[in-house]
């Protein structure tokens, strides 16, 4: 089956520590994604990326950092300049400018 | 700048009512738009989305949408509410900064179904 996986569902972090988040798809989309989702306030942009070993920042891209490797995989990194980093982010993919499809999400927790 | 306005952060409905959910939008070209849908922390399903063409747009599990340009609205409808429709909505409308396949979110509409 065709889709994005997201990994882990929960993290937990503690404060000062930096992590990662992963994100893969096999939808063979050039265009990748990462969201923030807090309560209340939609979805915010922190990275995209059009194509291979090319990003971009968001709305809210301090205290995150991308790497985009390969076609498939497009992981983020939380770093302990991220003031506030509890949240549900969501990756997402597109092969154009018409659809995002999204993975199921990781909630981030900081301890 | 595009923005997505989403009038109401709660809606509640009976089953079996009409469900209405109001998107308006800002956007100085013609604009793609999109209904998603998002079940307690999962990640947001594609409801339907309006491109070009045909202005009331039929997407999955019976809701539909009108694109009307002079109103620059883009509301969700759906004749009757079950209760798996309770979930959040969001609209969302395509970036025209360039940024081709980016999108612009509204903040949600949380949708009550009462039995």
């Amino acid at each position: 089956d065709g889709g994005i996986t997201q990994s882990p569902k929960y993290l937990f972090r503690k404060e000062g520590q930096n992590v990662t988040l992963s994100c893969e798809q096999n939808l063979n989309h050039d265009a990748m994604y990462w969201y923030r989702q807090d309560p209340g306030q939609g979805l915010r942009l922190i990275y995209y990326s059009q194509i291979v070993n090319d990003f971009q920042k968001g709305d809210i891209a301090e205290g995150y950092s991308v790497s985009r490797e390969k076609k498939e995989s497009f992981p983020l990194t939380v770093t302990s300049a991220q003031k506030n980093p509890t949240a549900f982010y969501l990756c997402a993919s597109s092969s154009r400018a018409d659809e995002q499809f999204f993975g199921p999400g990781t909630r981030l927790t900081v301890l | 700048a595009q923005s997505v306005t989403q009038l109401g952060s709660h809606v509640s409905v009976s089953e079996g009512a009409l469900v209405l959910l109001r998107c308006n939008y800002s956007s100085s070209v013609p604009p793609y738009l999109f209904w998603y849908v998002q079940y307690p922390n999962q990640g947001l399903q594609l409801l339907l989305k309006y491109t070009t063409g045909a202005t009331l747009v039929k997407g999955i599990n019976g809701f539909e949408a009108e694109f009307k340009k002079s109103e620059t609205s883009f509301h969700l409808t759906k004749p009757s509410a079950h209760m798996s429709d309770a979930a959040e909505y969001f609209c969302a409308v395509s970036d025209e900064s360039g940024s081709q396949g980016n999108l612009i979110f509204g903040k949600g509409t949380k949708l009550s179904v009462k039995p």
